[in-house]
């Protein structure tokens, strides 16, 4: 059964500082995705990246950078010099491909706090 | 703004009663998925449609049933609600259904209060 894990509750930093949500996968399938999204306070939900379980690369969007490694099962997500308007829950997220069907399994989520 | 439109944004209701949320998805998305996130739970998959059939179902109660109409439009309906149905229900939208490669458009979501 597939499973997504996000240990971090919450984390607190102060502005400009580094920040890594942790994020840790479960699956049986050999071909997957996984997905992170942003929960602003505003409440919806917004995409920010998607890899396929083919592709290690690391990638990096200006201040956001994923690290993924099939061999720890692991997905995590940093944010460099942390602005206040990156305070928003974070979501992990698994697709299967072999089920034929589309849908997300989500972490709990990590609440970020960046402080001023 | 995601173009995936839910109505309504709010709604309070007592135990007992039945409501209707609606989604319109993103144009030319023949998917739509709907999720419920609640504070115990987090967010779970309940229903996915695509292009009208039912495609995959998750931890959706028997209290709760969905559509999916010919306008791609779909509607999610909770009867006998219970105050543990309080949550903010999610509409997303995919252009297709199939693969898991999809990325998820999210509407705005539908917060639920239960009295």
């Amino acid at each position: 059964a597939q499973k997504v894990t996000q240990a971090q509750t919450e984390i607190s930093v102060v502005e400009k500082e580094d920040v890594t949500l942790d994020c840790v996968y479960e699956t049986r399938d050999t071909t997957y995705y996984l997905f992170w999204y942003k929960q602003p306070p505003s409440g919806e939900l917004v995409f920010l990246i998607r890899r396929n379980s083919f592709d290690e690369q690391n990638e990096i969007s200006g201040r956001y950078s994923w690290n993924f490694q099939k061999s720890t099962s692991s997905f995590n997500f940093t944010i460099t010099a942390s602005q206040v308007v990156d305070s928003a829950v974070y979501f992990c997220a698994l697709s299967e491909a072999e089920t034929g069907a589309n849908n997300l399994f989500f972490g709990t989520g990590t609440r970020l706090t960046v402080i001023p | 703004d995601s173009g995936v439109t839910q109505t309504p944004k709010h709604l309070i209701t007592a135990t007992g009663q039945r409501v209707t949320l609606r989604c319109s998805p993103r144009s030319g998305d023949l998917s739509v998925y709907w999720y419920q996130q609640s504070l115990d739970q987090g967010l779970q998959f309940l229903i996915q449609y695509y292009n009208g059939e039912e495609r995959a179902k998750g931890n959706i109660l028997e209290r709760f049933s969905a559509q999916q109409f010919p306008d791609l439009h779909s509607e999610l309906n909770l009867s006998s609600l219970e105050l543990g149905d309080s949550a903010l229900y999610f509409c997303a939208s995919s252009p297709r259904g199939g693969s898991g490669a999809n990325v998820l458009t999210f509407g705005a979501g539908s917060r639920l209060t239960v009295l």
